[in-house]
């Protein structure tokens, strides 16, 4: 079974660090480029980070660029977002997702594996 | 970057009626598009791609049309199962960009 198990989230102060982790397994996640996608309370999806099947390659959205760096360690099957200088804003459910595309160019694509996510709270 | 807005922000549906839920780019992403959809408490589920694959498993009752700038999702024949909100995503260009969401309800 394709399965990909988001850890690490919890509370946090505003300006404050956390690193999430998204565990993978079925699948060969060396193969495969990963995501980072975000849900705030009652809101709908945005997107955050992606990192290329090698971690050669990332990208950012322009609301995270600067604060956010994503990693993977494909001996572990593992990804991470390393969270930093936290905002309100950054509050939400985070889901990792596999990227589907065929190919090893990393370019944008559609997320055909979803984690349940997990939360991040940011509030003094 | 691409701004994706999606219509009807809600869609009161009864069970057994048709659905369409649309989808515009703000510019061209030709046909790479895909739909989600997302019940409370769960994780997005991949259900069109290409604007008009099925995802494995989905059932043919969600169709996909459209290319350019204007997507439509429909649902034939609404299911007890299918009141949910959904998603358009456009992957032709850097940030792959989401649409607000629809959600359908029960009318």
């Amino acid at each position: 079974e394709v399965l990909l198990v988001e850890s690490g989230g919890g509370l946090v102060q505003p300006g404050g660090s956390l690193r999430l982790s998204c565990a993978a397994s079925g699948f060969t996640f060396s193969r495969d480029a990963m995501h980072w996608v975000r849900q705030a309370p009652g809101k709908g999806l945005e997107y955050v980070s992606g990192i290329s099947s090698n971690g050669g390659s990332t990208y950012y959205a322009n609301s995270v660029k600067g604060r956010f760096t994503i990693s993977r360690d494909n001996t572990k099957n593992m990804l991470y977002l390393q969270m930093g200088s936290l905002r309100a804003e950054d509050m939400a459910v985070y889901y990792c997702a596999r990227d589907s595309s065929p190919i090893t160019i990393f370019a944008p694509y559609y997320m055909d594996v979803w984690g349940k996510g997990t939360t991040v709270t940011v509030s003094s | 970057e691409i701004v994706m807005t999606q219509s009807p922000a809600t869609l009161s549906v009864s069970p057994g009626e048709r659905a369409t839920l649309s989808c515009r780019a703000s510019q061209s992403v030709s046909s790479n598009l895909a739909w989600y959809q997302q019940k409370p408490g769960q994780a997005p589920r991949l259900l069109i791609y290409s604007a008009s694959t099925r995802a494995t498993g989905i059932p043919a009752r969600f169709s996909g049309s459209g290319s350019g700038t204007e997507f439509t999702l429909t649902i034939s024949s609404l299911q007890s199962e299918d009141f949910a909100v959904y998603y358009c995503q456009q992957y032709n260009n850097w940030p792959p960009a989401f649409g607000q969401g629809t959600k359908v309800e029960i009318k």
